[in-house]
């Protein structure tokens, strides 16, 4: 099955924008792999935030964006928040899989 | 308001089977595709299987084989069935809605001598 890679972590200002990729072994990431972003925060269970590259839940903080930014799927943070330090996951689907990728641990300092 | 109830984990040794359940409610299970997803001690997400509301299911390299989804339309619950227990499978299992909406709080399987 493919790999889906992510930074392994990555540090914002309070305050400052960061931008989180989602690449794709087999290739550029297209919205054909309906890209999701989940944050996840220590004992708790992950929540999504970005649904099919770019959709927002109800719940999603204004400051998440998703988008396809040189074939990777990608989340920027504009106007990080200390609430926002937690591991961000993406995930793909492809043609008999879904694939989560590694993970990236925001820290905002 | 949807819930998810993850039910069924335990220390389980080495070679042995454990069916997980997961409760529903609040919509109707078999109207969305559901997954597995597990997170091993300190480790990222692992997508484990999903079963699409037609019924078609798919699993991942590392559990193909030995681990089952499955449901019950009458109870809303989803099942994973798994045999052949590794040390490698010990993780939380959580169940969630698709499309990746709503997850359960997860059970721990932990398989060890």
């Amino acid at each position: 099955q493919a790999v889906v890679t992510q930074e392994p972590s990555l540090t914002v200002s309070p305050g400052g924008t960061v931008t989180l990729t989602c690449g794709s072994s087999t290739g550029a990431v297209t919205s054909g792999h309906y890209p999701y972003w989940f944050q996840q925060k220590p004992g708790q269970a992950p929540r999504t935030l970005i649904y099919e590259t770019t959709n927002k839940h109800s719940w999603t903080p204004a400051r998440f964006s998703g988008s396809l930014l040189g074939g990777k799927a990608a989340l920027t943070l504009s106007g990080a928040q200390p609430e926002d330090e937690a591991e961000y996951y993406c995930l793909l689907t492809y043609t008999d899989a879904w694939v989560f990728g590694g993970g990236t641990k925001l820290t905002v300092l | 308001e949807v819930q998810l109830v993850e039910t069924g984990g335990s220390l389980i040794q080495p070679g042995g089977s454990l069916r997980l359940s997961c409760a529903a409610s609040g919509f109707t299970l078999s109207a969305h595709y559901m997954s597995w997803v597990r997170q091993a001690p300190g480790k990222g997400l692992e997508w484990v299987s999903v079963m699409y509301s037609g019924g078609n299911t798919y699993y991942a390299d590392s559990v193909k084989g030995r681990f089952t989804i499955s449901r019950d339309i009458s109870k809303n619950t989803l099942f994973l069935q798994m045999n052949s227990l590794r040390a490698e499978d010990t993780a939380v299992y959580h169940c969630v809605k698709g499309p990746w909406n709503y997850w359960g709080q997860g059970t721990l399987v932990t398989v060890s001598s």
